[in-house]
C-alpha cells in the first residue's frame, strides 16, 4: 500500500528564512511526484512536477528534489514571504495502477 | 491554455436531497478526470476517476456516483445525501500520459444539514 507522509504537519517561521518541507513515500515505483499549494477554501495549485528520472525541479524561489530510492522529496523555499503561507501537499503517481496518492500536507505560516 | 471549471462553489443541502456537482475542462482533449473529497484532517480522498467517456472507476463505495457524458465533462451525483457527505469536493484533470501533471479546479464546498 502506497503511503505518503508529510512532516511536520504545521510549521511557523519568521519572514525571510529559508525552509524545507519534507515528503516521504513507501513505494518507490512511481511515475512522478508533484508539489501543490492550497490556500484556505481554495483548490490546489500545482507548484512543481518531478518525473521519476529527474532529481530536482526549480521555479523561482522554489526547489524540489526527489530521491526515489530512499522514498523522499523535499520542497525548499528560499527567502520566505508572508504570501507563502498556505498548506503544501505532495502527491505521487504510482506505476502499478496509475493512481495519484496524496500526503496530508504541511500547513506553513510565515510570520511578518 | 487549459482551464478547469467547477460549480457550484458552495452548496447547502438537506439530508436526503439529491446532489449534482459539475466539472468541465477546456483546452485539451481526452483528459483523465478525477473527483476528490477533502475532509478536515483526513487529506485528499480519491472518489472516482475516468480515462474516457463512460469509463468510470470508483475508489470508495458510498452513495455517490460519477458520470462522464462528454469528453471534458465530469459530474458527481447522489440520489440521497447523508450528513457524512459534507466536505470539500475537488475536480482535477491530467493528460492520459503517465508523466502528466495534475491540475485542480477551485472546489465545491458541500454542507449537508
Amino acid at each position: 500500500k502506497q503511503e505518503v507522509t508529510q512532516i511536520p504537519a504545521a510549521l511557523s517561521v519568521p519572514e525571510g528564512e529559508n525552509l524545507v518541507l519534507n515528503c516521504s513515500f513507501t513505494d518507490s515505483a512511481i511515475y512522478n511526484l508533484q508539489w501543490f499549494r492550497q490556500d484556505p477554501g481554495k483548490g490546489l495549485t500545482s507548484l512543481l512536477l518531478i518525473q521519476s528520472s529527474q532529481r530536482e525541479q526549480t521555479s523561482g524561489r522554489l526547489n524540489a528534489s526527489l530521491d526515489k530510492s530512499s522514498g523522499r522529496s523535499t520542497l525548499y523555499i528560499a527567502a520566505s514571504q508572508p504570501g507563502d503561507s498556505a498548506t503544501y501537499l505532495c502527491a505521487v503517481r504510482r506505476i502499478r495502477d496509475d493512481k495519484i496518492i496524496f500526503g496530508k500536507g504541511t500547513r506553513l505560516h510565515i510570520l511578518p | 491554455s487549459q482551464t478547469i471549471h467547477q460549480w457550484p462553489a458552495t452548496l447547502v443541502q438537506p439530508v436526503g436531497s439529491p446532489l449534482s456537482l459539475e466539472c468541465t475542462v477546456e483546452g485539451t482533449s481526452n483528459p483523465n478526470l478525477y473527483w476528490y473529497r477533502q475532509a478536515a484532517g483526513r487529506g485528499l480522498q480519491l472518489l472516482f476517476y475516468s480515462v474516457g467517456i463512460g469509463q468510470i472507476s470508483s475508489e470508495v463505495p458510498q452513495n455517490l456516483s460519477a458520470s462522464r457524458p462528454q469528453d471534458r465533462q465530469f459530474i458527481l451525483s447522489s440520489k440521497k445525501l447523508l450528513l457524512s457527505d459534507s466536505g470539500f469536493y475537488l475536480c482535477a484533470w491530467s493528460t492520459g500520459l503517465s508523466t502528466g501533471e495534475l491540475f485542480f479546479g477551485e472546489g465545491s464546498r458541500l454542507t449537508v444539514l
